[in-house]
C-alpha cells in the first residue's frame, strides 16, 4: 500500500482480555517499529524489527506485551491480560532501511475498560 | 538516557504571526534531530531533520538549526497559517545497532486563529 496501515483503528476491550494489533508496513521496508502514545504525551518506543527478528525490545513494558513479524512484513503486537493503564494509541512505523526516514501509521487507539 | 524537552502548549496565535517552539535535548553521543507534526486526524509526519551540528533543516516554511553548544533544536516559522494548527513533536535518534530508535518530547499543540 501507499503508507503504513494499522488495524483496527479503534479497539475497546475489557480488562483482562487479550488483544492483537496489526501493522502492514510500506512495501519493501525492512525496518518496523512499534511505539505507544498516551494521551497528551509523545510516542514511546516499544520494539524494533529488522526483517523477521526483534533487534531491540527494550521498550516493552512487561511480559504481557509481545510482538511478532514472522515473514518480515506484517507485524502483530499482542497484549495479554490487558489493564486499564494499557489504554493508549499504538503506533507502527517503518523505514526502508535502518537510518532512513521513518514513516508512521495513523495508529490503533486501544481503550481498556 | 536520552531525553527531549519541549515547551508545553497550547500555543495560540493569529495567522501570519511568528512561531517558535523550543526544544532541548540530552544525549550521550551525537544524535540526529527531528521535528514531527501530527495534524488533526492524521498520523505523525516528518517535518524536517538535521543530522549534525550547525545543520539547518527546513520544510514548508519551517526551519530548525542543530545547536550542539546549547543542545537545542528550536522550530521556527515566520508567518503561520490556519493550516499549521497541529501538534509538533521534537525527537532525536542515536546511531545504534537497533536502527534509528526515536526519543520524543511531549509535544506542543499549536492553534492558529484566522
Amino acid at each position: 500500500g501507499a503508507g503504513v496501515s494499522q488495524t483496527p483503528s479503534n479497539k475497546v476491550t475489557e480488562k483482562g482480555k487479550y488483544v492483537e494489533l496489526r501493522c502492514d508496513p510500506i512495501s519493501g521496508h525492512t525496518a518496523l517499529y512499534w511505539y505507544r502514545q498516551s494521551l497528551g504525551q509523545g510516542p514511546e518506543f516499544l520494539i524494533y524489527f529488522q526483517g523477521t527478528g526483534a533487534a531491540d525490545d527494550s521498550g516493552l513494558p512487561n511480559d504481557r506485551f509481545f510482538a511478532v513479524r514472522p515473514e518480515g512484513s506484517v507485524s502483530t503486537l499482542k497484549i495479554q491480560r490487558t489493564e486499564r493503564g494499557d489504554s493508549a494509541v499504538y503506533l507502527c512505523a517503518s523505514s526502508s532501511f535502518p537510518g532512513n526516514t521513518i514513516y508512521f501509521g495513523e495508529g490503533s487507539w486501544l481503550t481498556v475498560v | 538516557g536520552d531525553s527531549v524537552t519541549q515547551m508545553e502548549g497550547p500555543v495560540t496565535l493569529s495567522e501570519e504571526a511568528f512561531l517558535t517552539i523550543n526544544c532541548t535535548y540530552t544525549a550521550t553521543g551525537y544524535p540526529s534531530l527531528f521535528w514531527y507534526v501530527q495534524y488533526p486526524g492524521e498520523g505523525l509526519q516528518l517535518l524536517l531533520k538535521a543530522t549534525k551540528a550547525d545543520d539547518k533543516g527546513s520544510n514548508k516554511g519551517f526551519e530548525a538549526t542543530y545547536r550542539k553548544e546549547t543542545t537545542s533544536f528550536h522550530l521556527e516559522k515566520g508567518s503561520v497559517q490556519v493550516s499549521d494548527s497541529a501538534v509538533y513533536f521534537c525527537a532525536l535518534s542515536e546511531e545504534s545497532g537497533a536502527g534509528n530508535k526515536l526519543t520524543f518530547g511531549g509535544g506542543t499543540r499549536v492553534l492558529v486563529k484566522p
